[in-house]
């Protein structure tokens, strides 16, 4: 079966820029989409089609996706961006997730 | 505004079948290139995806759990449900809801989601 591969944690300074990962067997042939939650909260949509942001989502978050990665990039990362962070694809009709990358603001 | 709502029981007993339901506002559950699907998330861990249905009764089912799973839907109430049966500890969660835009290009994504539901198996 699929896998999607995220590091457990990353820590980034309050207004640096924050990288996060997803590898995956030939990913970049795929489409890959990026959630945030919040402790308690429902996960909420921040990347589809490896680049796109959804409506009310900051210019802050970008997303690319190529060759066996794809990557989540917070610009100027705020206090508000701490949260949990997965991302997702689609492979022989199946939805698999990453395991989620814990962001860290300090 | 979208909006869905997990409903269901909160404890289940070990080896029983779960049923949640899922009921779907501000749109129609019959809308095209929509799949509507759940997700759960067992405490302090990830996103699993469970299976996704479209509103003719088309499934796509996680190979993972696909032998305990049946999803189906009643467009008369807006409604998508999911029994999952022989249900053990393991089963305990978080179980959501949500609209998977789905395209044949491959794009596929849960724009929007529920609040989400504790399950918790025990006797």
């Amino acid at each position: 079966s699929y896998e999607l591969t995220q590091p457990p944690s990353v820590s980034v300074s309050p207004g640096q820029t924050a990288t996060i990962t997803c590898s995956g067997d030939k990913l970049g042939d795929k489409y890959a989409c990026w959630y945030q939650q919040k402790p308690g909260q429902s996960p909420v949509l921040v990347i589809y089609k490896d680049s796109k942001r959804p409506s009310g989502i900051p210019e802050r978050f970008s997303g690319s996706n190529s060759g066996n990665t794809a990557t989540l990039t917070i610009s100027g990362t705020q206090a508000m961006d701490e949260a949990d962070y997965y991302c997702q694809a689609w492979d022989s009709s199946n939805v698999v997730f990453g395991g989620g990358t814990k962001l860290t603001v300090l | 505004q979208l909006q869905l709502q997990e409903s269901g029981p909160g404890l289940v007993k070990p080896s029983e079948t779960l049923s949640l339901t899922c009921t779907v506002s501000g749109g129609s559950i019959s809308s095209s290139s929509y799949y509507w699907g759940w997700i759960r998330q067992p405490p302090g861990k990830g996103l699993e995806w469970i299976g996704s249905i479209y509103y003719s009764g088309s499934t796509f089912y996680n190979p993972s759990l696909k032998s305990r799973v049946t999803m189906s839907v009643d467009t008369s109430k807006n409604q998508f449900s999911l029994k999952l049966s022989s249900l053990t500890a393991a089963d305990t969660a978080v179980y959501y809801c949500a609209r998977q835009d789905y395209s044949s290009s491959g794009s596929n994504f849960f724009d929007y989601w529920g609040q989400g539901t504790l399950v918790t198996v025990s006797s």
